[in-house]
């Protein structure tokens, strides 16, 4: 099936250690976001991608880092994870058309930092 | 800053009533609003989308309605099915956002046969 596929759905890191979550999808879009979400507090941009090569940051980036190499690919990384980075992450990409934009969600990466 | 708020944070209603779920917003300058429906384990999806020019959208059960002048969404849910249960979001689109959203924190609705 066409979408968002998010890898690993869940992981369990001491503090200091590092990650990757990978983000795939088969949609051919140029746009890609990675958000995280807490309780009480919604979704929140960490990362996003307009097109293979490019990143920018989000509303929340610290501790973060992503990359685009290829353009089916959106990549999450923690270099030296905290507990303050237990949360949901979400990928989502998107197609542009001249109004708008649509978005596809994967199903989200839960992850716990102890 | 843009803040977008939901009330309320949680709603249970028996079979058959009419959900009404709202979201208000800081900031009028806004290209759209989307509501999404998330599922426990399961991606967003969407909903409806009201672009600014619009004052509401209709989906079946669902209509949502927006005044920007007031910063305020409200998404109705006509004669609620225990299927309607879910978090539902309402999520922003700014300007010049590179389709960038900004999220509500959700109302969690819970529909009882």
């Amino acid at each position: 099936n066409a979408g968002v596929t998010q890898t690993p759905k869940f992981r369990v890191l001491k503090t200091g250690q590092s990650m990757t979550l990978l983000c795939a999808q088969d949609m051919n879009h140029e746009y890609m976001y990675w958000y995280r979400q807490d309780p009480g507090m919604g979704l929140r941009l960490i990362h996003y991608s307009v097109g293979e090569g490019t990143t920018a940051k989000g509303e929340v980036p610290d501790g973060y880092n992503v990359s685009r190499l290829k353009k089916q690919n959106f990549l999450l990384g923690l270099e030296s994870a905290a507990p303050s980075q237990t949360s949901v992450y979400f990928c989502a990409s998107s197609y542009r058309t001249l109004y708008n934009y649509g978005y596809t969600f994967g199903s989200g990466t839960r992850l716990t930092v102890v | 800053k843009q803040e977008v708020t939901q009330i309320p944070a949680a709603l249970s209603v028996p079979e058959g009533e009419n959900l009404v779920l709202n979201c208000s917003f800081t900031d009028s300058a806004i290209y759209n609003l989307q509501w999404f429906r998330q599922d426990p384990g399961k991606g967003l999806t969407s909903l409806l989308l009201i672009q600014s020019s619009q004052r509401e959208q209709t989906s079946g059960r669902l209509n949502a309605s927006l005044d920007k002048s007031s910063g305020r969404s409200t998404l109705y849910i006509a004669a609620s099915q225990p299927g309607d249960s879910a978090t539902y979001l309402c999520a922003l689109r700014q300007t010049d956002s590179w389709g960038k959203l900004q999220f509500g924190a959700g109302t969690q609705v819970v529909v009882t046969p």
